[in-house]
């Protein structure tokens, strides 16, 4: 079966630095890979995707994530964190499950820019 | 372009009653899904629909949980007898195709408390 890990609950970093939000995922196959981020009272934005290729993705809001196959990790990244970016992030998999591709979500990661 | 949309947004219900939640997606968009996000979770599918076939609901509780999709367009997903843990949030989201590797739009979801 396949499974997303997102090893923190919360993350802390200041304004103007750069911030990681990890996640480790388990699938057989190729996977396909997604993050997501989720406002208050809103649902989920898609920040990003790996399908193939370039394993550093560039996505929105000048998020990026580095797909490494050896360490199954696909980590977010931002070299500068504004305050506005505090929210929840969720990394999604894809992969081949019984000939079905279930999207795969981890528990999420609270993102906290301090001023 | 019009987002996901979803409703209601909230619903308070008591246990064995019955609910029922709607949604339409991005115009021409072929995939549907509707997740549930227990407080403190990543999403967990609960059904997949392409056009108005059913992809994939083995996730799906289907001895009180029934989703429809008729027409191909808007979906109704439907509680009956709704028990204490079926509180969460319910969330659509609809995709161009029905490929794996799509982006997924989400709605803003329905929050559902049963007492």
């Amino acid at each position: 079966a396949q499974s997303v890990a997102q090893p923190e609950d919360q993350v802390n970093v200041a304004e103007g630095n750069p911030l990681t939000v990890k996640c480790t995922y388990s699938v057989s196959g190729n996977p396909y890979l997604f993050w997501y981020v989720q406002y208050p009272n809103r649902g989920l934005q898609f920040l990003l995707k790996y399908i193939t290729g370039d394993n550093l993705v560039k996505g929105s809001y000048g998020f990026e994530a580095e797909f490494n196959k050896s360490q199954t990790s696909f980590h977010l990244k931002k070299p500068s964190a504004l305050v506005s970016d505090s929210a929840l992030y969720f990394c999604a998999v894809r992969g081949e499950s019984g000939g079905s591709y279930i999207p795969t979500f981890g528990r999420g990661t609270s993102l906290i820019v301090h001023p | 372009e019009a987002g996901v949309a979803q409703s209601p947004r909230y619903k308070i219900i008591e246990k064995r009653q019955s609910v029922a939640f709607w949604c339409n997606p991005i115009s021409g968009h072929a995939t549907l899904y509707w997740y549930q996000q227990i407080l403190g979770q990543g999403p967990k599918l609960l059904i997949q629909f392409q056009n108005n076939g059913v992809v994939d609901d083995s996730q799906l509780p289907k001895d009180r949980f029934s989703a429809e999709r008729l027409k191909g367009v808007d979906s109704t997903l439907k509680i009956q007898p709704a028990k204490l843990e079926d509180s969460a949030v319910y969330l659509c989201a609809s995709s161009f195709g029905g490929l794996s590797t799509d982006t997924q739009y989400f709605g803003p979801g329905t929050r559902l408390t049963v007492l």
